[in-house]
């Protein structure tokens, strides 16, 4: 069963903007990462925030983790037109032996 | 450092034939993971291998999915016989670690048209 959810299912915001997008999820979870993924190929990891963590960056990413909530959010600032991609949040879950579980993702598209 | 290698990209089959996936993962990865992607889903797991023992496989239909990991380094992912709701994106991934505390690397994908 999928764990994450995310939200929204798709975004369309113009270059320079920034975009959020957020994953709620149900069970304890390890850590939570978010993974991009271009039309047409694999996914590529972006951040991974441990659940003992509350926010995390990396370059133009700005993680957020609120375990009371079950709920994590992925900001993108600054956006380009090759952020354009979908984006997954994915869950450890405490006890389910290292195995990631996925959200249906956001597809996110950047205008230029 | 090489990635993680799948092959076929791409495969073409007839419902009820048989199909194979195979995976190289990345050097010394001790976990792989094989995943379906449904066109507008998130990946699903279908199988966690540790090594070349088998971690979870709960959502493997195994009456027609078979996995293994032989000599726990390259593994094979065979469907028989094949339905059209098995087409997908079959990807496989890597992981250094034994438990998903880092991150995975993921290939390109094996997409699978089951006419």
């Amino acid at each position: 069963s999928q764990q994450g959810e995310e939200d929204p299912q798709a975004l369309s915001i113009q270059e320079g903007e920034n975009a959020t997008m957020n994953c709620s999820y149900k069970t304890s979870i390890n850590n939570l990462q978010w993974y991009r993924q271009n039309s047409g190929r694999g996914l590529v990891h972006l951040i991974l925030i441990r659940s003992n963590e509350r926010e995390k960056h990396s370059g133009r990413l700005r993680v957020t983790l609120d375990t009371s909530k079950k709920s994590s959010s992925l900001l993108i600032t600054a956006s380009r037109a090759a952020d354009t991609a979908s984006y997954f949040c994915a869950t450890d879950q405490h006890n389910q032996g290292g195995k990631l579980i996925f959200g249906q993702g956001t597809e996110l598209s950047v205008k230029p | 450092e090489a990635g993680v290698a799948q092959s076929p990209r791409y495969k073409i089959i007839e419902k009820r034939q048989s199909v194979a996936f195979w995976c190289n993962p990345i050097s010394g990865h001790a976990t792989l993971y094989w995943y379906q992607q449904i066109l507008g889903q998130g990946p699903k797991l279908l199988i966690q291998f540790q090594n070349n023992g088998v971690v979870d496989d709960s959502q493997l239909p195994k009456d027609r999915f078979s996995a293994e990991r032989l000599k726990g380094v390259d593994s094979t992912l065979k469907i028989q016989p094949a339905k059209l709701e098995d087409s997908a994106v079959y990807l496989c991934a890597s992981s250094l670690t034994g438990t998903a505390t880092g991150e995975l690397f993921f290939g390109e994908g094996s997409r699978l048209t089951v006419l």
